[in-house]
């Protein structure tokens, strides 16, 4: 069965300080996966995608993520925490490829301190 | 990117009562939609595929009867929760992508409270 595992409900740091955020996927294809981020009262917004392409993802806002097979992860980093950057943060993947079909991981809050 | 909206962004019914929530595509085709709900501190789960024109698909476990998709438009489906109870009171969430897109876009979601 294919599923998606964010291992931190909640992530807190310090505003300049680097941000990971941790997921470990299962699939028994070869998946695309995703990065999402959701603020409060607006919709979920693709941070990242990774499609079989290079395995180091840059996305937008300064966050990149790395697909590593042998991991089975796909952690989501930033280097400089800004404050806007504290939201809800969903890792997804689509067993098949596609983008139809998506698994939300449970989410990670980052809290960013002043 | 493409906006999607929905209508009402929060809603209290009574238990037995019918609810409708409207998903809009502003500024694009949306030749699939997809509903979502997401519970408290939980994950989003996919409830039903649907495609302009056609019956939804739904995800196991989810009655059909109870969650009524219509997507007649290509830039409008409707959720309708019917006799809702308060176990149905969640987050719903509403998605749409354009023929031959590679992403999903999101809507803001729909807090459901069911009294």
């Amino acid at each position: 069965a294919q599923s998606v595992t964010q291992l931190d409900s909640h992530v807190s740091v310090s505003e300049g300080t680097p941000v990971l955020l941790r997921c470990n996927y299962s699939s028994s294809y070869s998946p695309s996966l995703f990065w999402y981020v959701q603020h409060p009262n607006k919709g979920l917004q693709l941070l990242l995608k990774y499609t079989s392409a290079a395995t180091l993802v840059k996305g937008i806002n300064g966050f990149e993520a790395e697909f590593k097979k042998s991991e089975t992860s796909f952690h989501l980093t930033k280097p400089s925490a800004h404050m806007s950057d504290a939201a809800e943060y969903f890792c997804v993947v689509s067993p098949s490829g596609g983008y139809n079909k998506l698994i939300f991981g449970a989410g990670t809050r980052l809290a960013v301190h002043p | 990117g493409a906006v999607v909206s929905q209508h009402p962004s929060r809603v209290i019914c009574k238990s037995g009562t019918s609810v409708k929530i409207e998903c809009r595509s502003l500024d694009f085709q949306a030749t699939t939609m997809f509903w979502y709900r997401q519970f408290p501190k939980k994950s989003l789960m996919l409830m039903a595929t649907s495609n302009e024109g056609s019956k939804a698909t739904y995800e196991q476990g989810v009655e059909k009867d109870k969650f009524l998709i219509n997507h007649a438009s290509l830039t409008l489906s409707t959720l309708t929760v019917t006799s809702a109870h308060p176990e149905d009171s969640s987050f719903y969430i509403c998605s749409a992508t354009g023929q031959g897109w590679n992403e999903q876009f999101f809507g803001p979601g729909t807090r459901l409270t069911v009294l």
